[in-house]
């Protein structure tokens, strides 16, 4: 696609809920990350993927949290039994050469946990 | 690892204001990048720039690897400037160090 797509662009959801959230990167581009972002704050690293391996799982802050990347395209990143302290934008990122190339962000999934 | 410190924190200026953002780097980088996150999240790539010096419009970046610095400057500001600026290094591992930002505010 023309650029990084995001969905949902919001998601409420209760306690103890699980969620998906959905990223289409730029077509062709290998290298995928997430990160996420809490109210003021700076871009806190999650996972990033080459291809459909992900080498750094570091930033993945609980085993709630997975995210998988299928046929080097989409990935979904999986929260199980959120909690409120999960609530924050959750935003995609691609480029064509992983740490090597430019970098383009998605608008961001917002989450809030209730 | 990587230290990046982005400075100032905070930045708030007139309409019509020029200025200049550093970002300050501990160690050598494979590459640097400058973006700007607007009012409603968006974050923008603005500057590949892992050295020497680009132009955009009213922005420009220089980048200066051996002495482990870059600067955005930001000539004639608007309001619609206002927002977080991130510079973002890759290590010897291509994995991107990010720095805490400095948010502008363009007054009219």
């Amino acid at each position: 696609g023309a650029g990084v797509s995001q969905s949902p662009s919001n998601k409420v959801t209760e306690k103890g809920k699980d969620v998906e959230l959905r990223c289409d990167p730029i077509s062709g581009h290998t290298a995928l990350y997430w990160y996420r972002q809490s109210l003021g704050q700076g871009l806190e690293f999650l996972i990033y993927f080459q291809g459909n391996s992900a080498p750094d799982k570091s930033g993945l802050p609980s085993d709630r949290f997975s995210a998988e990347r299928t046929g080097g395209s989409v990935s979904t990143l999986t929260i199980q039994r959120t909690q409120q302290e999960d609530s924050a934008v959750y935003l995609c990122a691609s480029s064509s050469m992983g740490g090597h190339g430019e970098l383009f962000f998605g608008e961001g999934s917002r989450l809030t946990v209730l | 690892g990587i230290q990046v410190e982005q400075s100032p924190p905070d930045l708030i200026l007139q309409e019509g204001a020029n200025s200049t953002l550093r970002c300050n780097f501990s160690d050598s980088v494979n590459n640097l990048q400058w973006f700007h996150q607007n009012p409603w999240g968006q974050l923008i790539n603005l500057f590949y720039i892992p050295s020497g010096t680009k132009q955009n419009g009213r922005l420009s970046a220089t980048t200066v690897a051996t002495e482990r610095y870059s600067l955005l400057y930001i000539s004639s500001s608007q309001t619609t400037d206002s927002g977080v600026y991130f510079c973002a290094v890759a290590d010897s591992n291509y994995q991107l160090i990010w720095g805490a930002g400095t948010k502008l505010i363009i007054k009219p």
